[in-house]
């Protein structure tokens, strides 16, 4: 398996502009998680889907972020309009959960999106 | 609610040493516990992950991690470090959504230097 595919993997923009992040999961995972890590911050939950449709989306900044997943096997993260303080790396990851006592799958993750925002 | 503390933003030894990187967890529930590693430009990769098996937990690379109920640690070893351990660790805790699906809350991370 090609595990978590993300692109671009860098993204260098200037402020106003959109942004859009994109991630394909591992082929069967039933979910999918987008993070955010800086420096300041470390690594944060952005927003994750199961069986395509968003759970929580707690940690998502603003209203100018928005993700989707259309299908099992694609996800968009995007951000409008792009501010210095997105500059960050953006990482995708998926698992497949299992539903019997005691199984708990591990997340895979992509290797990350590195935005820059001018 | 869930989460985890790391102790030490960072943490060097020296080639050959014991590597002891700490965790502890705060949960209400029996909790799932992961080390992840991060090494620089990439992604992170499992460990190794504690789900109530067997405390001594043995993880790839030679990494082990105890979960200790009393003092509410799941702190990462390994006897003798190499160069190629220099990396970030992170420590999760994994919260369960409404037995739907599992989210992650990660520790702010350990960064691992290995001097020669």
């Amino acid at each position: 398996d090609a595990g978590v595919i993300q692109s671009p993997r860098h993204e260098v923009t200037e402020m106003g502009q959109e942004v859009t992040l994109r991630c394909k999961p591992i082929s069967g995972h039933n979910s999918l998680f987008w993070y955010r890590q800086t420096m300041m911050r470390g690594l944060e939950l952005l927003i994750y889907f199961n069986n395509n449709v968003p759970i929580d989306d707690s940690g998502m900044p603003e209203d100018r972020f928005s993700a989707k997943m259309p299908n099992a096997s694609f996800s968009t993260l995007k951000i409008q309009p792009s501010e210095p303080r997105d500059s960050a790396v953006y990482f995708c990851a998926s698992s497949s959960i299992q539903r019997l006592w005691g199984e708990e799958d591990e997340q895979y993750f992509g290797p990350g999106t590195r935005l820059t925002v001018t | 609610a869930q989460s985890v503390t790391q102790l030490g933003s960072h943490v060097s030894v020296s080639e050959g040493a014991l590597v002891l990187l700490r965790c502890n967890y705060s949960s209400s529930v029996p909790p799932y516990l992961f080390w992840y590693v991060q090494y620089p430009n990439q992604g992170l990769q499992l460990l190794l992950k504690y789900t109530s098996a067997a405390t001594l937990v043995k993880g790839i690379n030679g990494f082990e991690a105890e979960f200790k109920k009393s003092e509410t640690s799941f702190h990462l070893t390994k006897p003798s470090a190499h160069m190629s351990d220099a990396a970030e660790y992170f420590c999760a805790v994994s919260v369960t959504y409404g037995g739907a699906t599992n989210k992650l809350i990660f520790g702010t991370g350990t960064l691992l230097a290995v001097q020669p």
